[in-house]
């Protein structure tokens, strides 16, 4: 079936430190990748998304490219601020299968 | 707006209690969901309505049980539950149940706390 494969956490970085956070997928045909960020004590919320190879999501300084050659959706963002301390989840969804979740990355920034 | 509320925000109930979680969205979405999230972990899809009819059950125990009585509504009632219940319940919703380029939106969960 469908996965996920995140890096394990915890990551810990000082502010205005790059972030990269490592996504592999496993999918038949051809998913939507996604990544979901759930800030302490919150719900999930939307970071970005990408529908078709090639394609790069940003929102909110961070940015990650679907690459279909290395079946990858790696989460990057140049300078991080204490504010983005999080976990954040990639996740697939292919056809009419529900939302298949990564285990979660959970990311501290200190001052 | 891509808005999902949940009420409420907090919940304790003993065993013995009936209660129910509350979610609306008002983005005529046709498609909702509930999961479940224990502490450090993803969430674990419940339930999938879809045009206000149940289209998957991911095998939940009969203590939880959905209810979908509009497009905008969608209620999860509780009876006889256990501790090892309690947890962050979220509700989320997308424009349609199929198609792989819809996405969730999540509600900001109701913490549920069994006695």
């Amino acid at each position: 079936g469908d996965s996920v494969t995140q890096m394990e956490g915890p990551v810990t970085l000082s502010e205005e430190a790059f972030l990269t956070i490592n996504c592999t997928y496993t999918a038949t045909g051809y998913p939507s990748l996604f990544w979901y960020v759930q800030y302490p004590g919150e719900g999930l919320q939307l970071l970005l998304k990408a529908t078709k190879a090639d394609d790069k999501g940003s929102n909110k300084g961070f940015e990650a490219t679907y690459r279909k050659e290395t079946t990858s959706f790696h989460l990057e963002k140049g300078s991080v601020q204490v504010s983005d301390s999080a976990v954040y989840f990639c996740a697939l969804r292919s056809g009419n299968t529900p939302l298949v979740f990564g285990k979660g990355t959970r990311l501290s920034v200190i001052a | 707006d891509t808005e999902v509320t949940q009420t409420p925000k907090h919940l304790v109930m003993g065993m013995t209690n009936k209660k129910s979680l509350k979610c609306e969205q008002h983005m005529g979405h046709r498609a909702m969901y509930w999961y479940k999230q224990k502490a450090k972990k993803p969430p674990e899809l419940m339930f999938v309505y879809s045009y206000e009819k149940l289209s998957i059950n991911e095998s939940v125990p009969s203590r939880f049980s959905p209810e979908c009585p509009n497009s905008s509504l969608l209620n999860l009632h509780l009876h006889a539950l256990q501790p090892e219940d309690s947890a962050l319940y979220l509700c989320a919703s997308s424009r349609l149940a199929g198609g792989s380029t819809d996405t969730q939106y999540f509600g900001p969960g109701t913490r549920l706390t069994v006695l």
